[in-house]
């Protein structure tokens, strides 16, 4: 079945540029997505990509997509204390219906 | 445009007793998604509807499990009997489109089963 790994923790100071890396494995994978999850609040779409993309851009938020390698990175730049939150990736295909799966999530932790 | 509705927003029960969850999704959308997120982890999906039909239901626990969305608008989850294991956030979100460029989400029901 599908999967998707992603590094569990990452700290950063504010106003530097933090890079939340994923891997999926089916190459049947469609939309990848990055979801945000702040303490107690439910899921927030960030941003996605379309699979015959390498490269979105969405104001402080860079995403890449290595489809050779499945590989999948959020940049965010100028990061900011309200940016600490877990961050998930997720990929869902054009088969079937179009399951969304996730992967553990990446912990953000902005100092100031 | 309302979001997702869940409730209720937290919930504790015995182990053994059951215990229902609600979801209204957004106006409109055809699919929605029941998933389970425990501590610590990403959310793993329970079942998927399209309209009143169930189309993914591999990972729910039958045993235990059981989830009906009838005239394709409101969902329930029910869990009978609770597990101790079952302690876990229950999303629901919904989506108008295949494939689903955005799914939005609902705040959860936060479960604990003492």
């Amino acid at each position: 079945g599908e999967d998707v790994e992603q590094s569990l923790f990452l700290s950063v100071r504010e106003g530097d540029s933090s890079v939340i890396n994923c891997t999926y494995t089916d190459s049947s994978s469609t939309y990848l997505y990055w979801y945000k999850q702040e303490p107690g609040a439910g899921l927030q779409l960030l941003t996605y990509i379309f699979s015959n993309m390498d490269m979105k851009q969405d104001q402080r938020l860079t995403v890449l997509l290595n489809k050779k390698d499945k590989h999948l990175s959020l940049r965010i730049a100028d990061t900011q204390t309200g940016d600490s939150a877990i961050y998930f990736c997720a990929e869902t295909s054009t088969s079937g219906y179009s399951t969304l799966t996730f992967g553990k999530g990446t912990m953000l932790l902005v100092s100031p | 445009e309302a979001g997702v509705a869940q409730s209720p927003r937290y919930k504790i029960i015995e182990k053994r007793q059951s215990v229902a969850f609600w979801c209204n999704p957004i106006s409109g959308h055809a699919t929605l998604y029941w998933y389970q997120q425990i501590l610590g982890q990403g959310p793993k999906l329970l079942i998927q509807f399209q309209n009143n039909g169930v189309v993914d239901d591999s990972q729910l626990p039958k045993d235990r499990f059981s989830a009906e969305r009838l005239k394709g608008v409101d969902s329930t989850l029910k869990i009978q009997p609770a597990k101790l294991e079952d302690s876990a956030v229950y999303l629901c979100a919904s989506t108008s489109r295949r494939p689903n460029t955005e799914a939005f989400f609902g705040q959860g029901t936060r479960l604990t089963v003492v």
